[in-house]
């Protein structure tokens, strides 16, 4: 499964946009790149998932590259309750008992 | 609201005891997921269920086991409990594993575990 690298955390201030980026350079072909927010003691939630290009829903935009080797999440004017840990993904665990990992996820503050 | 249920919210116990928690996925997924997370940690994968068999484990030790019913709901067992078990368990469930290679987890609202 594809390994993937994001910023340990980031800081923002209310009404910013916020990117976070992750990169993912050995996606497979077929892999699809899922985002997820999770707030403190609570579940991971799924936030959006794309393949290629762009993805917009009533949360998040991302972003990818032609080369798919790297995506972007941008989350449009930030609010104090968008402090949350975000996580990058991708792919799909299989068959073969090779697992998506959450990893260490990004830590993003916003500040009033 | 995910849709996949976990008992109980929270569970108080003592070192050297043995506790069951309880996951329901959601309607017609069959894959379920443990995870551990303690405070201020990531998500520790733990182990997957699908249809009633297990298919991966992570960094589960030995003293915990878990079980995926004809049902689908899949229970976890941890024995021998250590302080340091004291963590947040999570459940999630998505609708098929491999395959397509797109999956969606969905998590449960946890069982906070606290061993002393």
């Amino acid at each position: 499964l594809a390994k993937t690298t994001q910023p340990v955390s980031m800081d923002s201030y209310e009404g910013q946009e916020v990117n976070i980026t992750c990169s993912h350079n050995n996606i497979a072909t077929n892999d699809y790149i899922t985002w997820y927010q999770q707030f403190p003691s609570q579940g991971p939630r799924f936030i959006i998932q794309g393949y290629k290009t762009k993805v917009t829903n009533e949360v998040a935009s991302l972003f990818i590259p032609a080369d798919r080797k790297s995506s972007t999440l941008s989350l449009p004017r930030v609010s104090l309750s968008d402090t949350a840990v975000y996580y990058c993904l991708v792919g799909a665990s299989n068959n073969a008992g090779n697992m998506l990992t959450f990893g260490g996820g990004t830590r993003l503050m916003v500040k009033p | 609201d995910s849709g996949v249920t976990q008992t109980p919210k929270h569970l108080i116990t003592a070192t050297g005891q043995r506790v069951t928690l309880r996951c329901s996925p959601r309607s017609g997924d069959l894959s379920v997921y443990w995870y551990q997370q303690s405070l201020d940690q990531g998500l520790q994968f733990l182990i997957h269920y699908y249809n009633g068999e297990e298919r991966a484990k992570g960094n589960i030790l030995e003293r915990f086991s878990a079980q995926q019913f004809p049902d689908l709901h899949s229970e976890l067992n941890l024995s021998s409990l250590e302080l340091g078990d004291s963590a947040l368990y999570f459940c999630a469930s998505s609708l098929r594993t491999g395959g397509d290679r797109k999956e969606t987890q969905y998590f449960g609202p946890g069982t906070r575990l606290l061993v002393l």
